[in-house]
């Protein structure tokens, strides 16, 4: 099932935060984040895995809440270059029901002069 | 490295033509998917592969077929084509970690329109 995006759209101004929720009615194993520019192929931003690790982006961070399947991404003082449409992609464990990831709808994120 | 390769970049298709998408990777990924991306739409998974000689559905496999006869190449097999598969399609690939898949690298994508 599709993980759910909340906000859908959020607009900025340069160097101002933002918060992108990701959530599950499913038991999940990892959440990965991604970002997609217009025309272009999605870039990896971070996966967090069930019990703690997190791998990722420099300035980009995120949380993993196990017990309430939900991730959120945080975004601090944004620059232009952070514009585009976040995903979110969470997979199960088991089998090999890992390699289906499933994506959320997409959070578009514009940052303004 | 050229990373994930995708072909062809652009395609135009009748109702009721097949063809197949290629896609290759060079990174020795064990990993790889295909997806199909709509205008305003996230992502959905065809179809994945876990290894060589493993294939397995995603969201949205009907119509579609794959096979992995090596590490490299996963190609996408339209039968017979339908306006309704009109998209993008993007192939990525990944090498696996604890169980789960780590960084996908996505391929530049194709689109297919189909009339």
């Amino acid at each position: 099932q599709q993980p759910v995006q909340s906000p859908q759209a959020v607009i900025l101004r340069e160097g101002e935060d933002a918060v992108i929720n990701c959530s599950s009615s499913k038991a999940l194993y990892s959440v990965h984040w991604y970002r997609q520019k217009h025309g272009e192929a999605p870039v990896f931003l971070m996966i967090l895995l069930k019990g703690g690790e997190q791998k990722g982006h420099d300035k980009i961070s995120a949380s993993f809440n196990e017990k309430k399947q939900q991730s959120s991404l945080y975004l601090t003082a944004s620059q232009l270059s952070y514009s585009g449409t976040y995903f979110c992609g969470t997979s199960n464990a088991g089998g090999t029901s890992y390699g289906k990831l499933t994506f959320g709808q997409g959070t578009i994120l514009t940052v303004h002069p | 490295n050229a990373g994930v390769t995708q072909t062809p970049k652009f395609q135009v298709l009748k109702t009721g033509q097949s063809m197949t998408l290629q896609c290759a990777q060079d990174m020795n990924h064990e990993y790889m998917s295909w997806y199909r991306q709509d205008p305003g739409m996230g992502l959905r998974l065809i179809h994945y592969s876990v290894g060589a000689g493993i294939t397995d559905q995603g969201e949205v496999p009907n119509g579609y077929n794959v096979s992995r006869s090596t590490t490299e190449d996963f190609p996408l097999r339209l039968l017979s084509a339908a306006p309704s598969q009109t998209s993008v399609y993007f192939c990525a690939s990944s090498y696996g970690v604890q169980g789960g898949i780590y960084e996908q690298y996505f391929g530049p994508g194709t689109r297919l329109t189909v009339t």
